[in-house]
């Protein structure tokens, strides 16, 4: 299995502009999150899917910040307009959403973004 | 409320036996994951404790004691490609797919 995919690996943009990350999940796994991680934070836990369905926004900053997942195979997340807080590594995890060990979160390679 | 809590850093020598404690605070109780994240790399998981007890996989063990809110990662034989950050993570609200993950524990092995 090709793991999660997460595209681009790193961006650069300036403060103002649009921003989409995306994310492909491990096939048949019907859970998909999307975190946040910084030095400060630690990891955050931004949205998180199931079957295309958004379960728990509640940790996503603000306004600025929409995610989307129009098949189970993709994900977006859209920062616009991006400041320089928003500077950051986003992973996205996908998970089987069975319980107990099962439950374990896969993720993948994180898209590494500055603002400038 | 929920509220994870590990050292911030530790250091060990080659060859040498580690344990990164964690302790938790959950309204309920599902299991316990802990994941291991190289500097510049996605956390991998490690292991995953739902009993009390020992759980051994090669080099590496974890322990849980939920009466005590406790855990820990017990690291043998340690090597320079151990160093990395430990987190430990507990599905939110004794629940499922949604983890609360710790601030991580930052291991660095000397040689």
């Amino acid at each position: 299995d090709a793991g999660v995919i997460q595209s681009p690996r790193h961006e650069v943009t300036e403060m103002g502009q649009e921003v989409t990350l995306r994310c492909k999940p491990i096939s048949g796994h019907d859970y998909l999150f999307w975190y946040r991680q910084t030095m400060m934070r630690g990891l955050e836990l931004l949205i998180y899917f199931n079957n295309n369905v958004p379960i728990d926004d509640s940790g996503m900053p603000e306004d600025r910040f929409s995610a989307k997942m129009p098949n189970a195979s993709f994900s977006t997340l859209k920062i616009q307009p991006s400041e320089p807080r928003d500077s950051a590594v986003y992973f996205c995890a996908s998970s089987s959403g069975l319980a107990g060990v099962s439950d374990t979160q896969y993720f993948g390679p994180g898209t590494r973004l500055t603002v400038l | 409320g929920q509220n994870i809590d590990q050292p911030t850093e530790m250091t060990a020598t080659e060859g040498a036996i580690v344990q990164i404690n964690c302790t938790y605070q959950t309204s309920g109780f599902n299991g316990l994951f802990w994941y291991q994240q190289h500097a510049g790399e996605a956390p991998t998981f490690l292991s995953y404790n739902v009993l009390d007890g020992l759980e051994e996989k090669g080099r590496f063990s974890s322990f849980l004691s939920r009466s005590k809110g406790y855990s820990y990662l017990l690291l043998k034989e340690l090597q320079m490609k151990d160093s990395a950050s430990y987190l430990c993570a507990v599905p939110f609200s004794g629940g499922y797919n949604k983890l609360i993950f710790g601030a991580g524990t930052r291991l660095a092995v000397h040689p």
